[in-house]
């Protein structure tokens, strides 16, 4: 069945540091591939999201790039802010799913 | 404004009570779901709504009962309350069954 394997926490950075956070799928067919970020005590929001191969995904520095020959969808930043803490879900919606299928969460905090 | 709201955000109650929460949004969207988040983040779908009508029931147990009065809301009804049903309650909405879903805040249910 279709899931998510996701680079294991915590992760700690210090602040202007280069973030990436690996992401590797199983699916059948082509699913979309999305990017969550969980801020302490919130909901889950949309950080980003690709819905075909070689297709890149951005918004607020963030980027990831859809990668079917490697199935990864690894999340990267080129420089983090304190701001940036919280925990990041990488998650995939294959063809004819029903719901959204999550990893288990990176938790990332940086340092001053 | 919000687009997906839950309520409470908070629910402390003793074991074997009943309890409800409320999920309601406004963005017109055709599918509705409820997400169990546990003390480790990990993100597991309960149940799955596409309109009004169930299309997921995932192994929950049946003392988790969801209703959909209409295609904006979906509430969760536990009964007989556990220790074990501490967790972080998410509901969460999406156009359509394989796009991004929009998550509500939360509800931390806390059982002692």
């Amino acid at each position: 069945g279709d899931s998510v394997t996701q680079m294991e926490g915590p992760v700690t950075l210090s602040e202007e540091a280069f973030l990436t956070i690996n992401c590797t799928y199983t699916a059948t067919g082509y699913p979309s591939l999305f990017w969550y970020v969980q801020y302490p005590g919130e909901g889950l929001q949309l950080l980003l999201k690709a819905t075909k191969a070689d297709d890149k995904g951005s918004n607020k520095g963030f980027e990831a790039t859809y990668r079917k020959e490697t199935t990864s969808f690894h999340l990267e930043k080129g420089s983090v802010q304190v701001s940036d803490s919280a925990v990041y879900f990488c998650a995939l919606s294959g063809a004819g799913a029903n719901n959204l299928f999550f990893g288990t969460g990176t938790r990332l905090t940086v340092i001053p | 404004d919000t687009a997906v709201s839950q309520t409470p955000k908070y629910l402390v109650t003793q074991m074997g009570n009943d309890k409800s929460i409320k999920c309601e949004q406004n963005l017109g969207h055709d599918t509705m779901y409820w997400y169990k988040q546990d003390s480790k983040k990990f993100l597991k779908i309960m149940f799955s709504y596409n309109n009004k009508e169930l299309i997921i029931n995932e192994t929950v147990p049946n003392r988790f009962s969801p209703k959909s009065p209409d295609k904006a809301h979906l509430n969760l009804h536990i009964n007989s309350l556990e220790l074990g049903d501490s967790a972080v309650y998410f509901c969460a909405s999406s156009q359509a069954r394989y796009t991004e879903a929009f998550f509500g805040q939360g509800t931390r249910l806390t059982v002692v």
